[in-house]
């Protein structure tokens, strides 16, 4: 089966821009996390989203945003970006009670 | 979450058994214990979850100790395409919030 996609791969915006970023979730799957990684702070959740609402948030401000639609897709928001946004975002599906989360290959965002 | 401390990095020959360890002494009795594993570039790669009994699958096998406070991650042929970052993860089981460390970088070599 197909697995989580990400779109775009790669994005270059400018300071102050805002970003929007896409993900897939594999076929059934219900729940959509999102992460950062950066060389700095590794690993990091941002939210995760199951049925349209979102159930957890990690520690990042507010201009960082996400939704998640009906067929489970979800998106993810940055505004007013700065440099240190650069990164790679991650999205993660599962289904609900599963122990796997699968990840696509990520956005790899420059804010220059 | 339980916090995990892994080496940073360890070395293995092609073939040989890798065995990754990783401490949680704060795990609690309903928290178990994932293993992801990131190689270079890519979205990180579930590998194995326990709580208490060992377990093994197609990827790995996974020893806890019977307090819990450690568990060893074992790839028991280990190939080039190994060669990642592996992270040791304590979660609840209805949590979906992975809390990544900074995990054991494995360089396999010939």
């Amino acid at each position: 089966k197909a697995g989580v996609t990400q779109t775009p791969r790669y994005l270059i915006k400018t300071r102050g821009q805002q970003v929007t970023l896409s993900c897939s979730p594999i076929s059934g799957h219900r729940s959509v996390s999102w992460y950062q990684q950066t060389p700095g702070q590794g690993l990091q959740f941002l939210f995760e989203y199951f049925s349209e609402t979102q159930r957890n948030k990690g520690n990042f401000p507010g201009r960082f945003s996400g939704r998640q639609f009906s067929n489970s897709r979800s998106e993810m928001n940055v505004s007013t970006l700065e440099l240190g946004d650069s990164a790679l975002y991650l999205c993660a599906s599962s289904r609900q009670g599963d122990h796997e989360q699968y990840f696509g290959p990520g956005t790899r965002l420059t804010v220059t | 979450d339980a916090k995990t401390t892994q080496p940073p990095s360890m070395d293995c020959a092609e073939g040989r058994a890798a065995n990754l360890p990783c401490n949680h002494s704060t795990i609690s009795g309903n928290e178990y214990v994932y293993w992801y594993r990131q190689i270079h570039s890519q979205g990180p790669q579930y590998i194995i979850h326990g709580l208490k009994n060992n377990e093994t699958n197609e990827m790995a096998s996974l020893i806890i100790t019977e307090d819990r406070k450690s568990s060893t991650l074992i790839l028991p042929h280990a190939t080039l395409r190994d060669t990642a970052v592996y992270y040791c993860i304590g979660l609840y089981r209805t949590a979906s919030k992975l809390t990544f460390g900074t995990g054991t970088r494995l360089q396999v070599t010939l």
